[in-house]
């Protein structure tokens, strides 16, 4: 089974702190998320990684910026973290879509993320 | 741009009845929809995926159906049980705009009673 690998199942950090999540895939998946859930917003894209090196920002990129150095793993870094960052953080990895459409999309077990 | 809407947010049944659970999709031009389940504080599991040119897929107790055309999907679940109890989401990869980046309903909570 495809193992999804966050770092941290809880954070508390204080505001303006550099705040880094991680996360390790190990089925060799070309791609990589990063969502954040909020109560009555759902799932939301930040950013979004195809290889090595590449990245796309999501829906909600302001605050955050990303790194993936290896295939495996995927950092999202908050450069100065905010009350308003206060969320579920969840990580999750596919194989490339366009060559195997029916791919699914695996899931870490999240972080709870909490700025004080 | 692509919506995807889930109808009711919650739903309490008694344990053994038979549910349906429903997800629409405003564009059509998807490849695939999948259903995810999410227990509290916890992340997603794939619960089934359709391909577009697919009709259904089934797992154990669990049925999902998928009407690319009228943007709708269920998701049948057969004699619930009370480990049945999460947040089920539906999801769609859309074929245009990045088909790697899906497109999330906010969920079903559903509670099965004992």
């Amino acid at each position: 089974d495809v193992k999804v690998t966050q770092s941290s199942r809880y954070l508390v950090k204080r505001t303006g702190e550099k705040v880094f999540l991680e996360c390790v895939q190990d089925m060799d998946h070309e791609n990589m998320f990063w969502y954040r859930q909020d109560p009555g917003l759902g799932l939301r894209l930040i950013y979004f990684s195809y290889d090595v090196k590449m990245k796309e920002k999501g829906d909600i990129p302001e605050g955050y910026s990303v790194s993936r150095e290896k295939k495996e793993r995927f950092s999202l870094i908050l450069e100065s973290a905010s009350t308003n960052q206060t969320s579920m953080y969840l990580c999750a990895s596919s194989l490339f879509l366009e060559q195997r459409p029916n791919e699914k999309l695996f899931f870490g077990s999240g972080t709870q993320l909490s700025v004080l | 741009k692509q919506e995807v809407t889930q109808i009711p947010a919650a739903l309490s049944v008694p344990e053994g009845e038979n549910l349906v659970l429903n997800c629409s999709f405003t564009d059509s031009a998807i490849y695939n929809l999948q259903w995810f389940r999410q227990d509290p504080g916890k992340g997603l599991t794939s619960l089934l995926l359709i391909q577009s040119s697919q009709r259904e897929q089934t797992s154990g107790r669990l049925n999902a159906s998928l009407d690319k055309s009228s943007g709708r999907s269920t998701l049948y679940i057969a004699a619930s049980q009370p480990g049945d109890s999460a947040t089920y989401l539906c999801a769609v990869s859309p074929t245009q705009g990045g088909s790697e980046k899906l497109v999330f309903g906010k969920g079903t909570k559903l509670t099965v009673n004992p």
